[in-house]
């Protein structure tokens, strides 16, 4: 089955600079790759997703670059903000076939002020 | 607002005892799911379901079972709770036929075994 490696598993960084969290993934067939934002006590949401038929996605401060050869793909978050401070889960599936989502550990960015 | 409604948000209770968690949407979705949360673990999948006759396994479902009471309710138990089954549980839907969707989480339900 797919499995889903995230790192670093912690990330400080100054406020303003760039924050980028990696995974890879093992199952070839995977197509679907979304990012997850858990704040401190909420439940987790969704940010952004990219499907393997693109190279790069962006959505303001926030970008996610797939390499299907590779097998990773990468959140990238411009001019952190403190607001940026929470836990994010990569993850990754096949778009159809009984595989259900299958989620990294988890990367906890503090942003600091 | 269409949601996903878990109760109770938080629970203690003692070893051996059975307990239900209960998920409720309004969103209209027919997937639902249900995971784990342990700190450095991430989000496990405990069992999922694509509608109110199908029901799937997920990585750790040993020690839980689930209900599809209709498309709208997604119930875990815990038949003989243990310690190790402490965490944080949440609910998940998603639309469509494949898993490339966005799921949508509930608030969670923090569990604690005595």
């Amino acid at each position: 089955g797919e499995n889903v490696e995230q790192h670093p598993s912690t990330l400080s960084v100054q406020e303003g600079d760039s924050a980028v969290i990696k995974c890879t993934y093992s199952d070839s067939a995977s197509n679907y790759f979304p990012w997850y934002k858990q704040e401190l006590g909420k439940r987790p949401q969704l940010i952004i997703d990219i499907r393997s038929n693109v190279g790069e996605k962006k959505d303001q401060r926030i970008a996610v670059t797939l390499n299907k050869t590779a097998k990773h793909f990468s959140l990238h978050i411009t001019e952190t903000q403190p607001e940026d401070s929470a836990v994010y889960f990569c993850a990754a599936s096949r778009a159809s076939g009984n595989t259900p989502l299958v989620f990294g550990k988890g990367t906890r960015l503090s942003v600091i002020a | 607002d269409a949601d996903v409604t878990q109760t109770p948000r938080n629970r203690i209770t003692k070893t051996g005892k059975r307990i239900m968690l209960e998920c409720s949407q309004t969103k209209g979705h027919d997937r639902m799911y249900w995971y784990r949360q342990d700190p450095g673990l991430g989000l496990r999948l405990i069992y999922y379901s694509f509608d109110v006759k199908d029901i799937n396994k997920g990585e750790i479902s040993d020690g839980y079972s689930v209900s599809r009471q209709a498309q709208a309710k997604f119930s875990l138990s815990l038949e003989s709770a243990i310690p190790n089954q402490t965490a944080l549980y949440f609910c998940a839907t998603s639309l469509g036929t494949g898993h490339n969707q966005p799921q949508h989480f509930g608030d969670g339900t923090r569990l604690s075994i005595l």
